[in-house]
């Protein structure tokens, strides 16, 4: 089975703080993505990676970076947290060869910023 | 990147045929027409995906016309566990995009 794990199901950060949300796949995917998900508002792309130190810009890059130095392992930075990145994070996988491949999604990390 | 166009919900009642229709007017040669299915509290999880006419699994079947500018997901007599969001996605078979775009879905809610 092809696993996606975040390493936070739930978080809660302080207002400027650093936060790190990390992702790991099992599949030697090529392919990692970063969304978050906001009621009314569907799972909005913020980056993704196709390659090891690769990354571009989905829809909503700002206020976030992302690193991906190993294929397994993609992580999301909030520089300093804001109260309006409040919300579900989730990464997914894909392996290469296009974007209709199937991708797998983790169980979601849902970040409270007070 | 094809947009696509879907309802934003939908309501059935138990052992009912859903069909739900995707927009994608601007479909290119190489894309492929993908829906994926979200519970709450998880993330989406892939059910069908086609190029063309009809394809079926033990899920649903996916009709796509032959101009390939909608396509329409059927789920067979739904239950409630069936209550989700449903992602219409249209993604290339090459190295033109690695994007993965999901838009707002649809709310498809069963009713007892």
């Amino acid at each position: 089975d092809v696993k996606v794990t975040q390493s936070s199901r739930y978080l809660v950060k302080r207002t400027g703080e650093k936060v790190f949300l990390e992702c790991v796949q099992d599949m030697d995917h090529e392919n990692m993505f970063w969304y978050r998900q906001d009621p009314g508002l569907g799972l909005r792309l913020i980056y993704f990676s196709y390659d090891v130190k690769m990354k571009e810009k989905g829809d909503i890059p700002e206020g976030y970076s992302v690193s991906r130095e190993k294929k397994e392992r993609f992580s999301l930075i909030l520089e300093s947290a804001s109260t309006n990145q409040t919300s579900m994070y989730l990464c997914a996988s894909s392996p290469g060869g296009g974007s209709h491949t199937e991708a797998f999604f983790g169980q979601g990390t849902r970040l409270t910023v007070v | 990147l094809a947009k696509t166009t879907q309802p934003i919900s939908m309501d059935s009642y138990e052992g009912q045929e859903v069909n739900i229709t995707c927009s994608h007017n601007n479909i290119a040669t190489n894309d492929y027409i993908t829906w994926y299915q979200q519970f709450p509290s998880q993330g989406p999880r892939f059910i069908i995906q086609g190029y063309k006419t009809k394809v079926t699994n033990e899920v649903a079947s996916l009709f796509i016309p032959a101009d390939r500018k909608s396509s329409t997901l059927s789920l067979p007599r739904v239950s409630l566990s069936d209550t989700a969001v449903y992602y219409c996605l249209v993604g290339d078979d090459g190295a033109g995009s690695y994007q993965l775009t999901f838009g707002k879905g649809t709310k498809l809610s069963v009713i007892p």
